[in-house]
């Protein structure tokens, strides 16, 4: 079974807009952490944010903030104002609650495309 | 402060050959993970280094194997190379394992012909 879906293969959106990469999970572990990581066409993966189960806020880095629906099992990425250097793979990410474990599950990801 | 930097980053073999990859972490960080992505598969997890153990291991053949060294800096490696294994292989950096931010190269693309 799918530890992680992000559903959306491919979005397209409007410079300027606000965009949401959806991300749903799937886990029995009470602690986990959840990761959004960006893949420009260079191949390298860059963090972009972090949030772990226990956190009772939603995280935020800048003009990124991940929607944490506990309840729901989600945990969406929201692009705030996207820019076109914004276009790239997006990954969603989740790391189960074994001690000090550093293995991360990724979805299959979603291509993001920012049109000016 | 430097990034993750992996070696070589581009890499053509034939198959049956033998390959090494190296990755160096961010300086500090002692813990070193590796993953292999490709269309097919996506991302997936190799390996997990921390103090020159190996901590974590995916669900790879035997063919895969990699060791890190006291200065952190981790190595794989890929024995008899088949066509299947052409992939980017990104290597991740923390300062600890259960670190909350994992810091990935810009990886090695293996062409395996």
């Amino acid at each position: 079974a799918q530890k992680i879906t992000q559903t959306q293969p491919g979005m397209f959106v409007q410079e300027k807009e606000a965009v949401t990469l959806d991300c749903t999970y799937d886990t029995s572990d009470q602690s986990y952490g959840l990761f959004w990581y960006k893949q420009p066409s260079s191949g390298e993966m860059i963090f972009l944010i972090y949030q772990g189960s226990y956190d009772e806020q939603n995280a935020t880095e800048g003009r990124y903030s991940l929607n944490f629906q506990k309840a729901r099992k989600s945990a969406n990425l929201v692009i705030s104002a996207s820019q076109l250097g914004d276009s790239a793979m997006y990954f969603c990410a989740m790391r189960e609650g074994i001690q000090g474990a550093q293995k991360l599950v990724f979805g299959q990801g979603t291509r993001l495309t920012i049109n000016p | 402060k430097a990034g993750v930097t992996q070696t070589p980053r581009y890499l053509i073999k034939t198959r049956g050959q033998q390959v090494t990859l190296s990755c160096s972490p961010i300086s500090g960080h002692r813990s070193v993970s590796w993953y292999q992505q490709t269309p097919g598969q996506g991302l997936q997890f190799l390996f997990e280094y921390f103090s020159e153990t190996q901590r974590n291991k995916g669900n790879f053949p035997g063919r895969f194997s990699g060791r890190q060294f006291s200065n952190s800096r981790s190595e794989m490696n890929v024995s008899t190379l088949e066509l299947g294994d052409s992939a980017l292989y990104l290597c991740a950096s923390s300062l600890i394992p259960g670190s909350e931010t994992q810091y990935f190269g810009p990886g090695t693309r293996l062409l395996v012909l």
